[in-house]
């Protein structure tokens, strides 16, 4: 167990809809990552949070969008949802969010958009 | 954009084999993290290496930090079916983590 929880575990939704998924890091860990996962796509970095604020955005679509809350969960929301962004989204969280830190990963969100 | 090539994709040996798994870049990394992915599961990192010519050792698994620090290997000797899974690796540079498209690995009993 990392200690990162992501919920929920599975989500099965339609095109053009949109959802959140939600991250809690592990315990005294301030930075939080968004990575997407696809078959043809490898792991791919969206977004990174630290203390509250965004400190790095990699390729993420203008249709998502995430934050992190006070308390250090963080949400990642896609909208307008394509059938293409079917994937599994992980969370991963670092102390300090130093590139050379372990990322402790959760266990993924399986998004499928039908 | 850099960019950290895996190779091979896909890997199928048996059990008690050797295999060398290779990470190459154009880039130069602060550092190389290698992880190790089960189905259902997120990545766990196995080593990080930080100096170029770094080798690291974690039981039959052996890392190589390449000597410019742009590429690295990993080479695991008598293989067993507990090493199947998704091997990937990730450089660290700036304020970004970049992840190689993985090295999918089947060890058959």
């Amino acid at each position: 167990d990392s200690g990162v929880t992501q919920t929920p575990k599975h989500l099965i939704t339609a095109t053009g809809q949109r959802v959140t998924l939600r991250c809690s890091p592990r315990s005294g860990d301030l930075s939080v990552y968004w990575y997407q996962q696809s078959l043809d796509q490898g792991l791919q970095f969206l977004i990174q949070y630290y203390n509250g604020e965004e400190r790095a955005k990699g390729n993420i679509l203008e249709r998502f969008s995430a934050q992190q809350f006070p308390d250090l969960h963080s949400e990642l929301n896609l909208s307008s949802l394509e059938l293409g962004d079917s994937a599994l989204y992980f969370c991963a969280s670092s102390v300090w969010g130093n590139n050379n830190e372990k990322l402790f990963f959760g266990s993924g969100t399986q998004l499928s958009v039908l | 954009t850099q960019l950290l090539e895996q190779s091979p994709q896909f890997l199928s040996i048996q059990e008690g084999e050797n295999l060398t798994v290779y990470c190459n870049s154009s880039s130069v990394f602060s550092s190389l993290q290698w992880y190790r992915q089960e189905p259902g599961e997120g990545p766990v990192l196995l080593v990080t290496v930080v100096t170029g010519g770094e080798v690291k050792k974690l039981k039959r698994l052996t890392f190589q930090f390449g000597d410019a620090r742009k590429d690295s290997s990993l080479h695991i000797t008598a293989a067993q079916p507990g090493d199947t899974g998704l091997y990937l690796c990730a450089g660290a540079s700036r304020n970004m983590l970049t992840f190689g498209g993985g090295t999918r690995l089947m060890v058959k009993p």
